[in-house]
C-alpha cells in the first residue's frame, strides 16, 4: 500500500503570504494525486485533484504540482478563508484511498 | 446541484452495529461510486471503504475487513455503511462522499457522529 506524509504538520502564516505544502507518498504515482481543504466542523471539500487540476470554484490562488513521490500545494495570498487544515489523498485503481495525516494551517 | 445527505447522530454501546445512510440527489445515482471516510475527534481522515454505483461491488479497507458491510438502494439512491462489533475507538465522525473521475471526492456528505459509549 501507498503511504503518504505531509509536511509541515502545521504552520503559522500571515493573511497575504504564500505557503507551501508538501506530500510524499512511499512509491510513485503517476496520477490520482488530490488535495483537500478542511474547516472546523464542516466536511472535506476538493480542491484540487489528479495533481494540478483545480475543482470547480477553486481560487487561482492555489495550485497543485509534483510527480513520481513528490507533490505540493502552493496558496499564493492568503486569505482569512483559507486558515484550516490540507490533507492530500491518492487513489490507486481498486479503487483504495490513502489520506495523508494533514497540515494546519493557521493566523500568525 | 449534488447533495449527499446522511442520517443522524448514533451512540451506541461497545459491541453493536450501527448502519449509516447517505442519500444522493443531482446525479445519476448508479454512475458513480461512494466511499466512505471517518475522522475521529480532533485527528485525520481515514477511508473505511467504497462501493461502486453501478455494481455494487465493495471494497473495504483492511482494517475493517470482516466488520464492515457497504450496500447501495438504487430506487432511494441511498448508499449504506454497516460496522459491526463497535469499540470506543470507532467513535469517529463518518462521511459518505461521491467519487468522481478521476478518482477525487468531489462531495461530500455532512457527517454523521457515531459515539460509542457504554
Amino acid at each position: 500500500d501507498i503511504q503518504l506524509t505531509q509536511s509541515p504538520s502545521s504552520l503559522s502564516a500571515f493573511v497575504g503570504d504564500t505557503v507551501t505544502i508538501t506530500c510524499q507518498a512511499s512509491q510513485a504515482v503517476t496520477h490520482y494525486l488530490n488535495w483537500y481543504q478542511q474547516k472546523p466542523g464542516e466536511a472535506p471539500k476538493l480542491l484540487i485533484y489528479d495533481v494540478s487540476n483545480l475543482d470547480t470554484g477553486v481560487p487561482a490562488r492555489f495550485a497543485g504540482s509534483g510527480s513520481g513521490t513528490d507533490f505540493s500545494l502552493t496558496i499564493t495570498g492568503l486569505q482569512p478563508e483559507d486558515f484550516a487544515t490540507y490533507y492530500c489523498q491518492h487513489c490507486d485503481n481498486l479503487p483504495r484511498f490513502t489520506f495523508g495525516p494533514g497540515t494546519k494551517v493557521d493566523i500568525k | 446541484q449534488v447533495q449527499l445527505v446522511q442520517s443522524g447522530n448514533e451512540m451506541q454501546k461497545p459491541g453493536a452495529s450501527v448502519k449509516v445512510s447517505c442519500q444522493a440527489s443531482g446525479y445519476t445515482f448508479d454512475t458513480l461510486g461512494i466511499a466512505w471516510v471517518r475522522q475521529a475527534p480532533g485527528q485525520g481522515l481515514e477511508w473505511v471503504g467504497w462501493i461502486a454505483g453501478n455494481t455494487g461491488n465493495a471494497h473495504y479497507s483492511l482494517k475493517f475487513e470482516g466488520r464492515v458491510t457497504m450496500t447501495r438502494d438504487l430506487s432511494t439512491s441511498t448508499a449504506y455503511l454497516e460496522l459491526r462489533g463497535l469499540k470506543s475507538d470507532d467513535t469517529a465522525f463518518y462521511y459518505c462522499a461521491r467519487e468522481n473521475i478521476p478518482r477525487s471526492l468531489d462531495s461530500w456528505g455532512q457527517g454523521t457522529l457515531v459515539t460509542v459509549s457504554s
